[in-house]
């Protein structure tokens, strides 16, 4: 099976600072790397597929990046609407997996 | 528009069985893969299992937690998926949430539904 492993598991930042949230796999995946965001009582919704392509509406103030095991999420201007709960998930083999999850609160 | 709406969600004794249903619709359901992802209380996100379309002959995956404790089956006649959980333990306890994943060469869970609640206990 392939881990994923997200980092950091919680982050406390203020409006406007960079955030970056990093997920790294046990093996190579091909790249079939997507992110997500959570908020309470919500199912989750895309907002980065193939590791660094935009989902359709989604700010351009997130980002992804990352190639072979390791990949990162990037909000370059943290806005309010933000603070939620982030993961990611490998697309690549059986079993899917998610990492942990990364929580983003108001410092 | 994508909708997909679960239920069937209860609360069961350890041991118990328990079955959800899953109803799609702005799509054409016969063609795409179904999956089912759970949530536990205050916890992550874990992938339970896919149905394949037709074209694959509607082949399943689960992960190994499950696997033949579960059955994930569907009814293309019926636009609808069904996951038949047996043997059920108290960390089946979570919301299930139906999705329908990208159809084609991108890969990502673009459509979930609203989730229904499975509490295993006694």
């Amino acid at each position: 099976d392939t881990q994923l492993t997200q980092s950091p598991s919680f982050l406390s930042a203020s409006i406007g600072d960079r955030v970056t949230i990093t997920c790294r796999a046990s093996q190579g995946i091909n790249n079939y790397l997507i992110w997500y965001q959570q908020k309470p009582g919500k199912a989750p919704k895309v907002l980065i597929h193939a590791a660094s392509t935009l989902q359709s509406g989604v700010p351009s103030r997130f980002s992804g990046s990352g190639s072979g095991t390791e990949f990162t999420l990037t909000i370059s201007s943290l806005q309010p609407e933000d603070f939620a709960t982030y993961y990611c998930q490998q697309d690549n083999s059986y079993p899917l997996t998610f990492g942990g999850g990364t929580k983003v609160e108001i410092k | 528009e994508v909708q997909l709406v679960e239920s069937g969600g209860d609360l069961v004794p350890p041991g118990g069985s328990l079955r959800l249903s899953c109803v799609a619709s702005g799509f054409t359901f016969s063609d795409n893969h179904m999956d089912w992802v759970r949530q536990a209380p205050g916890k992550g996100l874990e992938w339970v299992g896919r149905v394949r379309n037709k074209a694959a002959s509607h082949t399943t995956e689960y992960v190994a937690s499950v696997k033949g404790r579960f059955t994930i089956s569907r009814d293309d006649s019926k636009n609808s998926m069904f996951l038949q959980m047996s043997s059920l333990k108290t960390e089946d306890t979570a919301v299930y949430y139906c999705i329908k994943p990208s159809h084609g060469a991108v890969r990502k869970f673009d459509h979930w539904g609203q989730g229904t609640q499975v509490t295993v206990s006694s």
